[in-house]
Order: structure tokens, then C-alpha cells, then sequence
């Protein structure tokens, strides 16, 4: 059984600072990972996607991976309160298919 | 360019029947996912088809299919119908893969009474 774990929070942060959201699995094997928002009844949306070790930056969004330590990270910067939502992890199948394994997220309040 | 459209959006069945709810992706997109979103589960992949093709597969039973047509308009059928199938049907659609970026519809809400 694959498992996705995210703290369900709520993540409380003030305006402007960095919010950091963490994600660990369980397949090793696993190669491909991706952050998505979903604001409070609406659908999801894909923000990043990250394949190799290390940091990947976007804006103000940087995904941060480490495969040995089997976790992903999703920090924010300069974080504002349109950021309030529930940001999912998703882990990819080993291999090239697309089979993603969703945590059940985090909820991030940003308050002014 | 419009974007994902989902038909119905809200959907009241009994247990045992079976129902069909549709996609239609971005123009030009060939990529559709669905997914399964309840209080209980999460987010769950159901399936992902590419030119017509089921390319990809989550872990659900065979009562959940689906297919794509020409157009890349999707489909999904489930049948006999459980309690526990009450949920949001997400759908998405990519260029070409699903891991590089996608684009999810509002979704069809079902209730299964």
C-alpha cells in the first residue's frame, strides 16, 4: 500500500512570511512528484511538478526534494492570504505511467 | 479557449443503477484523467486515457470504466452503484501527459442514495 502522508494542519502563517508544507511516501522507487492547490470548493490545479533531487523554484513557490530521505517540500514565500487553500501532495508510480498517489493535504491559512 | 467542461454537475442515483458522466477537455487537448474525491479517501486517480486509449489505471474495480472518443471527449461509466461511490468525479485534461501540467473541470458531484 502506497502511502502519501501530509500534515491536514491547519497551517496558520502570517502575511509575508514563508509557509512550508511537507510531504513523505513510502515508494522508494517513486520518481516524479507534483504540489496542487485547491481553494475550498473548487477543483484542484496543478502548481509544480518536481523530478529530481534537489530545489525547484517557481515564482514564489519552491518545491524542494529529497529521495533519500523520501520527503517533498512546498515552501511559499512572501505568503498571502489569496495562498489560503489546501495544497496536495501527489506521488507518481515508479516507472514512466501516470498513476499519482495524493496525500490528503494541508490546509494553509494565511491571515493579515 | 474554454476550458474543461463536465456534464452534469450534480447527480442523485440509487444504489444498484449504473451512471455515465462526461468530459470535454480543452480544445486540442488529447490527455483526460479522472479522479475520485471524497471526505473519507481524498483525492484517488481513477484513470487516464490518450488517443482513445486507456494509457493509465488506478486502483479501482472494474465496475469504474471509461473511454475517449475521437474528439477526446471522455466518458465514465459506474456501475451497480454503492453508497460509497457518492462523491466529486474530477476530470482533467493535458496536451499530451498529465505529469507535465493539466487542467481539472468543475467536476460532477453524485450522490448515491
Amino acid at each position: 500500500q502506497k502511502e502519501v502522508e501530509q500534515n491536514s494542519g491547519p497551517l496558520s502563517v502570517p502575511e509575508g512570511a514563508i509557509a512550508s508544507l511537507n510531504c513523505t511516501y513510502s515508494d522508494r522507487g517513486s520518481q516524479s512528484f507534483f504540489w496542487y492547490r485547491q481553494y475550498s470548493g473548487k477543483s484542484p490545479e496543478l502548481i509544480m511538478f518536481i523530478y529530481s533531487n534537489g530545489d525547484k523554484e517557481d515564482g514564489r513557490f519552491t518545491a524542494q526534494l529529497n529521495k533519500a530521505s523520501q520527503y517533498v517540500s512546498l515552501l511559499i514565500r512572501d505568503s498571502q492570504p489569496s495562498d489560503s487553500a489546501t495544497y496536495l501532495c501527489a506521488v507518481n508510480e515508479p516507472g514512466g505511467s501516470y498513476i499519482p498517489t495524493f496525500g490528503r493535504g494541508t490546509s494553509l491559512i494565511v491571515h493579515p | 479557449k474554454a476550458g474543461v467542461t463536465q456534464t452534469p454537475r450534480y447527480l442523485i442515483k440509487t444504489r444498484g443503477q449504473q451512471v455515465t458522466l462526461s468530459c470535454s477537455p480543452i480544445s486540442g487537448h488529447r490527455s483526460v484523467s479522472w479522479y475520485q474525491q471524497t471526505p473519507g479517501q481524498g483525492l484517488q486517480f481513477l484513470f487516464e486515457y490518450f488517443s482513445e486509449t486507456q494509457r493509465n489505471k488506478g486502483n479501482f474495480p472494474g465496475r469504474f470504466s471509461g473511454r475517449q472518443f475521437s474528439n477526446s471527449r471522455s466518458e465514465m461509466n459506474v456501475s451497480t452503484l454503492e453508497l460509497g461511490d457518492s462523491a466529486l468525479y474530477l476530470c482533467a485534461s493535458s496536451l499530451q501527459l498529465p505529469q507535465e501540467t493539466q487542467y481539472f473541470g468543475p467536476g460532477t458531484r453524485l450522490l448515491v442514495l
